[in-house]
Formats: structure tokens, sequence, C-alpha cells
């Protein structure tokens, strides 16, 4: 069965372009988690959405991360005039409400020069 | 801060058990103990959790002490396919969206 895709699975991005990372959750899964992965470390949490509301950012590193998931389906994480710092792998998460568990996609590496 | 303390590396022969601690001294009362893994180049994949009795599924068993402080997850027999960071996690059932991940142990079966 179908499980999170994300896209593009790379990106590489000059610093200070904007970027646009896409997230397929599992049909019918209500939440959806970003997370982000520095090379050698565990994924820590972004932002989480509940259909299309998105009741925690707390983890957005900056001002420059901003996710949206207007049709409580597809979910777009955009990251302004990218830093070298950003450069890590960004997994996308799903599940179904109050499931105990989210499956994870396979994550895009993005890679700022 | 991650909740949990994990040695950073581990290895073990194929086709024997391995055996992945995991202390958690700070633990709750209504806190479940979770396992994933990654695998190189994929996101964490879910492997068990359980409350404070012990957990059996297809993938592995989780052992939990009877005081809670600590835990273990045993693959019975290892492949090399499980080669992969293991992350313990602690979390509420009703919170898990904002898993708390920290370092895991990196795995290595060997041949």
């Amino acid at each position: 069965g179908a499980g999170v895709s994300q896209s593009p699975r790379y990106k590489v991005a000059k610093r200070g372009q904007d970027v646009a990372l896409r997230c397929d959750p599992i049909s019918g899964h209500v939440s959806l988690f970003w997370y982000q992965q520095a090379l050698g470390q565990g994924p820590e949490f972004l932002t989480y959405f509940q259909n299309e509301a998105q009741l925690d950012k707390s983890g957005l590193p900056s001002d420059r991360f901003f996710a949206e998931r207007p049709e409580g389906s597809v979910s777009t994480l955009k990251i302004q005039r990218t830093q070298q710092e950003d450069s890590a792998v960004y997994l996308c998460a799903s599940s179904l409400n109050r499931q105990p568990h989210p499956f994870f996609g396979p994550g895009t590496r993005l890679t700022v020069l | 801060d991650a909740k949990t303390t994990q040695p950073p590396s581990m290895d073990c022969a194929e086709g024997r058990a391995a055996n992945l601690p995991c202390n958690h001294s700070t633990i709750s009362g209504n806190e479940y103990v979770y396992w994933y893994r990654q695998i190189h180049s994929q996101g964490p994949q879910y492997i068990i959790h359980g409350l404070k009795n012990n957990e059996t599924n297809e993938m592995a068993s989780l052992i939990i002490t009877e005081d809670r402080k600590s835990s273990t997850l045993i693959l019975p027999h290892a492949t090399l396919r499980d080669t992969a960071v293991y992350y313990c996690i602690v979390d509420r059932m009703d919170s898990s969206y904002k898993l708390i991940f920290g370092s895991g142990t990196r795995l290595l079966v060997r041949p």
C-alpha cells in the first residue's frame, strides 16, 4: 500500500534561495507532522497539523520557515532565504487521529551551498 | 531534551539476539516507551511500544523493568537488514505527535 511520500527526495539550493518541500500523507490520515534531521542527529519536531489546522509550530527554527496544509491533505514546507544551517533531511509523518505512532516518509535531503 | 539514555553504538552477529538497552529513570506513570528504528536513507519506522507489561510483535520484544526506569528491545534473530539506528522514546500516548528522538543506538549486525 501507499505510504507517506515526499518530493523532491534531494534538493540543492544556493544560499538565499527559497525552497518548497512537498509531503503526501497516507490517505485519510488526519494528523501530519514535519521533522528536521541534521546529520548524525535524531529527528527534531518542527510543526503539527490536524486536518488543515496548524496546531503546533513551536519547533520551526525561524520565521523563514513556513508550513501549510490548505485542504487537509498535501502539505508544503517552505523555507525562505535558505542558509547553510538549513541543510538537513526534512521528514514528514502522518497518522490517524489519536493513533499512537505516526508513519514517516523517506525525507527530503536539502543541501544549501 | 531527550528523556532517555542509550548507548551510542552496539554490534551483534547475524542470527544472534540483539538486546538494546534504554534508561528512562524519570518516566511518568502515564508515559509509554516507544521504539523506532531508522535504516540508512529512510524515515524512522515504528517497532513497538509498551506501558508496563512486556510486549511482543512480529518485529521485536520489549521488556520493561518493574520500576519502569529502563527497558530492553530484543531482536531475537538479527539479520543484516536490522542494521540501523534504534531510538527509544518516552511519551504520553495522546501527545505522540511531538516525539523527542535523542541520538539513538547505532546497531551494526555483522555477517
